[in-house]
């Protein structure tokens, strides 16, 4: 069985400045797919980014980046130069490339911005 | 159109009403989903339907009874809930290969607010 850990139940960052959100996951296969879903207070979960298992380059998505390291079975999400719109619930996901679309979320860590 | 739309956006029942829960998306998706969210939980799955089949069912009571019309139409017929049902219900959809592997980028609708009586 796949599971999928956020061990940071809440962050807090300063405008303009970086955090790193942290998720680790258990698997034996060895091509999946990673997400990050962002969930705002409107409630609408929106795709952040997202990281095919067998590309060995880090996805980046304007100021949303992710460490993917796959042996350590780690994919963390950098949020860099943050803004108020960034405050929002962020689950990690992951999915195995033949799973009729079964995503497995993470328990989420909530991420606070200060003006 | 990247939507994914809800209806109603909330709903209160009682135990023994019956109702439907509407989702709708027009960007040739052929795999939907319906998922429960608790407050401060992640989302659980329900139901897959993948090229308007029934793919996957996570043990949900039957109570709940999906349904996909078309392949841009999910329902989810509710009947006999309990409390603890209450919840947001969440539909999304996304690609499905040909295969029947299912590309897993997800779009989401805003869901519905279910509160039971």
């Amino acid at each position: 069985a796949q599971t999928v850990t956020q061990s940071q139940p809440e962050m807090s960052v300063q405008e303009a400045e970086t955090v790193t959100l942290s998720c680790t996951y258990d698997t034996s296969e060895s091509d999946y797919y990673l997400f990050w879903y962002k969930q705002p207070p409107s409630r609408q979960m929106i795709l952040v980014i997202r990281q095919e298992a067998y590309k060995q380059q880090n996805a980046t998505e304007n100021r949303f980046s992710v460490n993917f390291q796959k042996a350590a079975k780690s994919f963390s999400l950098k949020i860099s130069d943050s803004q108020l719109g960034d405050a929002a619930m962020y689950f990690c996901a992951y999915s195995r490339t033949d799973s009729w679309g079964k995503l497995q979320f993470g328990a989420g860590t909530q991420v606070v911005v200060t003006p | 159109d990247t939507e994914v739309t809800q209806t109603p956006k909330h709903l209160v029942m009682g135990m023994t009403n019956k109702k439907s829960l509407k989702c709708e998306q027009h960007m040739g998706h052929r795999a939907m989903y319906w998922y429960k969210q608790k407050a401060k939980k992640p989302p659980e799955l329900m139901f897959v339907y993948s090229y308007e089949k029934l793919s996957i069912n996570e043990s949900v009571p039957s109570r709940f009874s999906p349904e996909c019309p078309n392949s841009s139409l999910l329902n989810l017929h509710l009947h006999a809930l309990q409390p603890e049902d209450s919840a947001l219900y969440l539909c999304a959809s996304s690609q499905a290969g040909l295969a029947g592997l299912i590309y897993n980028e997800q779009f989401f609708g805003p869901g519905t607010r279910l509160t039971v009586l």
